[in-house]
């Protein structure tokens, strides 16, 4: 089963940031915090990780909280092309000898003109 | 540099029939994992290999297998197919076994009728 939380749904205006929330209240102190995302008929594209400090990249930013239990992903200027389902996960990328990746329901993020 | 190559990217089957699913990862990668989304189950995961080995397997029936060839390329192949198994196959290439980012294919979309 996922270990995360998200909102099914939620709504931006193109060029606003947009903030999506994950609770991981059960992390644990290996496991490092993942988001793809999947625009609709693609296949899932990674965005960013991280394990506890805020993370950026060219796609987004990733702060999580100082007890790890939450973290939100940041787009900091939304264009409609941003408009996917958005999947958190966590996984321990160094232990288990796996990639296997276990995905929740995601957020369906909708880009509004 | 190439991305993740599933072929064919569509098939239609007939209940009863069997079907070969083919993924040609990012060169250089030794890692491929498969994955089946339905609207009902979403994302789930089906195995994972690593240099012509399974390391991991969801918990499909034994009608859904797969396998790695020397050049990392990878087939699934499900027998005797039933309505249900209808979905989005994707696969996944990751560098190593222990690695921190997966790069998904676009992916086969399966309709058994």
């Amino acid at each position: 089963d996922a270990k995360t939380t998200q909102p099914p749904s939620m709504d931006c205006a193109e060029g606003r940031a947009a903030n999506l929330p994950c609770n991981h209240s059960t992390i644990s102190g290996n496991e490092y915090v993942y988001w793809y995302r999947q625009i609709h008929s693609q296949g899932p594209q990674y965005i960013i990780h991280g394990l506890k400090n805020n993370e950026t990249n060219e796609m987004a930013s990733l702060i999580i909280t100082e007890d790890r239990k939450s973290s939100t992903l940041i787009l900091p200027h939304a264009t409609l092309r941003d408009t996917a389902v958005y999947y958190c996960i966590v996984r321990d990328p160094y232990g288990g000898a796996t990639n296997k990746l276990i995905f929740g329901t995601g957020t369906l993020l909708a880009v509004q003109p | 540099k190439a991305g993740v190559t599933q072929t064919p990217r569509y098939l239609i089957k007939t209940r009863g029939q069997q079907v070969t699913l083919s993924c040609s990862p990012i060169s250089g990668h030794r890692s491929v994992s498969w994955y089946q989304q339905t609207p009902g189950q979403g994302l789930q995961f089906l195995f994972e290999y690593f240099s012509e080995t399974q390391r991991n397997k969801g918990n499909f029936p034994g009608r859904f297998s797969g396998r790695q060839f020397s050049n990392s390329r990878s087939e699934m192949n499900v027998s005797t197919l039933e309505l249900g198994d209808s979905a989005l196959y994707l696969c996944a290439s990751s560098l190593e076994v222990l690695n921190t980012e997966a790069f998904f294919g676009q992916g086969t979309r399966l309709t058994v009728v």
